[in-house]
């Protein structure tokens, strides 16, 4: 059964630093990876989508990279905002089914 | 861009009702939708994936009897929460696959969600 660990659960950082989120999953039989921003209260809204076949996505300030074989996913986040405070979610497809991780939740202090 | 309509975005019942939950696909035909829910500052638990035409498949520990799912057309899915307790009170999220734009590879497309409270 895929398994999907977040780490870390929770990140407190300064305006303006450059941070990572790290994602990793047990099955390496994915067909895709994708990362969600959920702000409290509020449904999920998709960042990055990562196919089986990438390496990595850009959206923005956004880089998400995938290295399959290891089973492991970064989200860069460059020059962190106070507007970026949120929890991040990742979710591996395989066999048509979505699984997440627990989630990390970021604060970007002013 | 697809758009994923979850209606009511929030409802609190009196335990022993039903509470009846839906999730519109409003630009594209969805076959399958997927309903997850989520309890305080933890992650998303998928509950069951809802086949358009046949009945829905449900994880393990999810009752099926309690958590009534019906799939009636392409753009419908409808989560009914039978005899509602405190205990159920959750965030519900539906989910649906564009099949245009996504095979098993493709993005989901979730809703805002349901809060629901049962007192």
């Amino acid at each position: 059964k895929q398994e999907v660990t977040q780490i870390p659960a929770a990140l407190s950082v300064p305006e303006g630093e450059n941070l990572v989120l790290n994602c990793s999953f047990t099955d390496s039989a994915i067909y895709n990876l994708q990362w969600f921003r959920q702000d409290p209260g509020k449904g999920l809204t998709s960042l990055l989508l990562i196919q089986s076949s990438q390496r990595e996505q850009t959206s923005g300030r956004l880089n998400a990279s995938l290295d399959k074989s290891s089973g492991r996913s970064t989200l860069y986040i460059a020059a962190s905002q106070p507007g970026d405070s949120a929890t991040y979610l990742c979710a591996v497809t395989d066999n048509n089914d979505m699984r997440f991780g627990a989630g990390t939740r970021l604060t970007v202090k002013p | 861009g697809a758009v994923v309509s979850q209606h009511p975005s929030w409802v609190i019942c009196k335990s022993g009702t039903s509470v009846k939950i839906e999730c519109r696909s409003l630009d594209f035909q969805a076959t399958t939708m997927f309903w997850y829910r989520q309890f305080p500052k933890q992650s998303l638990m998928l509950m069951a994936t809802s086949n358009e035409g046949s009945k829905a498949t449900y994880e393990q520990g999810v009752e099926k009897d309690k958590f009534l799912i019906n799939h009636a057309s392409l753009t419908l899915s409808t989560l009914t929460v039978t005899s509602a307790h405190p205990e159920d009170s959750s965030f519900y999220i539906c989910s649906a696959r564009d099949p245009y734009t996504g095979t098993e590879g493709g993005p989901l497309h979730f809703g805002n969600g349901t809060r629901l409270t049962v007192t």
